[in-house]
């Protein structure tokens, strides 16, 4: 059965601080794996990684995957307290999205 | 601007009714879905279409019903066989399903849907 586990499931951390997500998982047919974060409403979405060890970079966000351990990696450098939020992974697998339970990112100032 | 649109927000519902969310976009795509999203859970794939007067069961159809009768709007009804429905409901939209579902989902603001 296709999965997609993330941790922690939840964090708390300071402003400043670097934060750094997991996402691992175990499918069928990988295709591709999102970055998603959502606000208490619509998810709103972050990256789409493909290849292995190609970083995206967005600001101070940035992620990378690496296909042969099954895992990515959402990293937040500075955090601020704009940041809070529920991070979504989610894996197309087979032409359809598994979605990780999500990371909650709490920023205190 | 483009979007996608859900209503309501919020919306209680009495045992043994039928409800009705309501999902539009502007984007032009081709593909909608509908997840229900639960606390500490990801979210859950109940329907998806590719194209207008076609769509397909998810992992979690039962007690759930659609209609693509328009290419923008996608109408998800909560009938009173979904024995546990209160959730946090999404609707989303792709451009299409070329190549799977390798393309970003754009997300409207969802409906809490709660049993009085």
């Amino acid at each position: 059965e296709d999965k997609v586990v993330q941790s922690p499931l939840s964090l708390v951390v300071h402003e400043g601080d670097t934060v750094t997500l997991n996402c691992s998982y175990e499918v069928t047919n990988f295709r591709s794996l999102l970055w998603y974060k959502q606000e208490k409403k619509a998810p709103t979405f972050l990256f789409m990684l493909t290849s292995s060890g190609i970083e995206k970079k967005s600001g101070r966000l940035s992620s990378i995957l690496d296909k042969k351990e099954l895992f990515s990696i959402l990293n937040i450098t500075a955090t601020q307290t704009g940041d809070s939020a529920i991070y979504l992974c989610a894996v197309d697998s087979n032409y359809q999205l598994i979605w990780g339970a999500g990371t909650k990112l709490i920023i205190k100032p | 601007d483009g979007g996608i649109t859900q209503s309501p927000k919020y919306l209680f519902r009495k045992e043994g009714q039928n409800v009705t969310l309501s999902c539009e976009q502007n984007l032009n795509h081709d593909a909608m879905y509908w997840y229900r999203q639960d606390p500490g859970q990801g979210l859950r794939l109940i329907y998806y279409s590719q194209i207008v007067n076609d769509f397909q069961k998810g992992d979690i159809a039962e007690g759930y019903s659609v209609s693509r009768e328009k290419k923008e709007s996608f109408p998800l009804t909560v009938t009173s066989a979904q024995k546990n429905p209160t959730a946090f409901y999404l609707c989303a939209s792709s451009i299409d399903r070329s190549g799977g579902f390798n393309q970003p989902q754009h997300f409207g603001d969802g409906t809490r849907l709660s049993i009085l």
